[in-house]
């Protein structure tokens, strides 16, 4: 039972270009969404995250959008950069218990931005 | 400099034997969380730990178990490795309290390859 959807498993995009991944959940017992970017021979490091009671994020040039009447959310990358292309993976947060220590991923997506 | 460390990058093991995977943290955090990551499916979580001595299964435990004796160091053990354990192994720790991003920190992996 997945969770977390992730979409697509792979983007290519030029240099410039304004890659956006998608993700959808079905637990409305989630409250916190971050995105992590891994590098190659890397572990995987927070990016952004919002919480569900605002509608866009942004931080430079990445941009979270949420959309909680659709359970969904979307990491937006302007401008983007050879030095962006990476493996993102969307995650998901519960709100109590013993789910709320633990991160729900969706399957990542490979980026990849060819100058 | 936050911190996690992971004793190993690269472990090459015959089948059935024991394995140790170690993992510490030096930012006295009290969750940690051992992952593995395969193509296509993402990160998942095999056991999380939330205090010293606690465990708690995550959605793939089987095959493995965890020991938690310090706070800092938290042990991934393959009681009798199979080749369908050959993975990638992440570890993150992060803090307890559920008010704020409860950010994940992750080390750089350990590629496990059993023969």
């Amino acid at each position: 039972q997945q969770q977390v959807k992730q979409s697509p498993q792979s983007l290519i995009v030029q240099k410039g270009g304004i890659p956006i991944i998608n993700c959808a959940y079905e637990n409305t017992a989630f409250d916190y969404f971050p995105w992590y970017q891994q590098f190659p021979g890397k572990g995987p490091a927070l990016l952004i995250a919002i919480r569900p009671d605002v509608s866009e994020k942004k931080e430079g040039r990445f941009t979270i959008s949420f959309n909680k009447s659709a359970k969904q959310f979307s990491l937006h990358i302007m401008d983007s950069q050879p030095g962006d292309s990476a493996t993102y993976f969307c995650a998901a947060r519960g709100n109590s218990g013993a789910g709320s220590y633990q991160l729900t991923f969706g399957k990542g997506t490979k980026l990849s931005v060819i100058p | 400099d936050v911190k996690v460390t992971q004793s190993s990058r690269y472990l090459v093991k015959r089948t059935g034997e024991k394995v140790f995977l170690e993992c510490v943290q030096d930012m006295d955090h009290e969750n940690m969380f051992w992952y593995r990551q395969d193509p296509g499916l993402g990160l998942r979580l095999i056991y999380f730990s939330y205090d010293v001595k606690m465990k708690e299964k995550g959605d793939i435990p089987e095959g493995y178990s965890v020991s938690r004796e310090k706070k800092e160091r938290f042990s991934l053990i393959l009681e009798s490795a199979s080749t369908n354990q050959t993975s990638m192994y992440l570890c993150a720790s992060s803090i307890r309290g559920t008010g704020g991003s409860n950010e994940q920190f992750f080390g750089p992996g350990t590629r496990l390859t059993v023969l």
